[in-house]
């Protein structure tokens, strides 16, 4: 079964680094998303990605976020300025169109620690 | 409150026993989903019921939808110890860009 690929699993950065988060969707997937979970908290949409550009960002996915599609199979989530807070789990998915009939499939996701 | 909200928070039950869980929402949606996560790893897709559908099953899981109450209800029978883990709704809205909108969960500890 086709699978949404993230790495890396767990990641620790200082505060104030960037860091890219990298995702591998399903090759015939249109629709790429990026999702986060804090420890404990529901998992919270970030950010919806089609055609090259963003369709629609959450209040969360500030300037310091940005998302990129750079050669056509990677899916890329970037955080220029990491705080303590944006310590999560993000979760990357895929779907082939927004009104599935099948769902989506999530990745299984980085673990981001800020220290 | 937030769409999405889930009861109960946190279920605890024997294996053998069936475990339902609820989901309510606030606006319109497309279609409804359930996820399952074991603690600390991914989300995994575990069945969607559209908008203009009443009830579907799959396997051990049973998902009912009710728009006029804007809820729905995942029913796990005869539930095994590895069915511990938490469970999420998600609803898909209208608009033509994904977002799925996830309830707090309900935790489910199914004791051997």
């Amino acid at each position: 079964e086709p699978e949404v690929t993230q790495t890396p699993s767990h990641q620790v950065t200082q505060m104030g680094q960037e860091v890219i988060l990298r995702c591998v969707p399903i090759s015939n997937h249109l629709y790429f998303y990026w999702y986060r979970q804090i420890l404990g908290q529901k998992v919270e949409f970030l950010v919806s990605f089609y055609n090259n550009e963003i369709s629609e960002k959450s209040e969360i996915f500030d300037d310091q976020f940005s998302v990129e599609r750079p050669d056509g199979s990677n899916f890329t989530l970037k955080i220029r300025s990491t705080k303590l807070e944006d310590s999560a789990m993000y979760f990357c998915a895929s779907s082939s169109r927004t009104r599935t009939v099948y769902g989506y499939t999530f990745g299984s996701g980085t673990r981001l620690t800020v220290v | 409150s937030q769409q999405g909200e889930e009861d109960p928070q946190a279920l605890s039950i024997q294996e053998g026993e069936n475990a339902t869980m609820n989901c309510s929402y606030k606006t319109s949606i497309n279609n409804l989903q359930w996820y399952r996560q074991n603690s600390g790893r991914g989300l995994v897709h575990l069945i969607l019921i559209r908008s203009n559908e009443r009830e579907k099953h799959s396997g051990r899981l049973r998902v009912t939808l009710d728009t006029s109450k804007k809820s729905s209800s995942l029913l796990i029978t005869a539930s095994r110890a590895a069915d511990t883990a938490s469970y999420f709704c998600a609803a898909l809205g209208g608009s033509n860009t994904g977002k799925l909108i996830f309830g707090q969960g309900t935790t489910l500890q199914v004791k051997p």
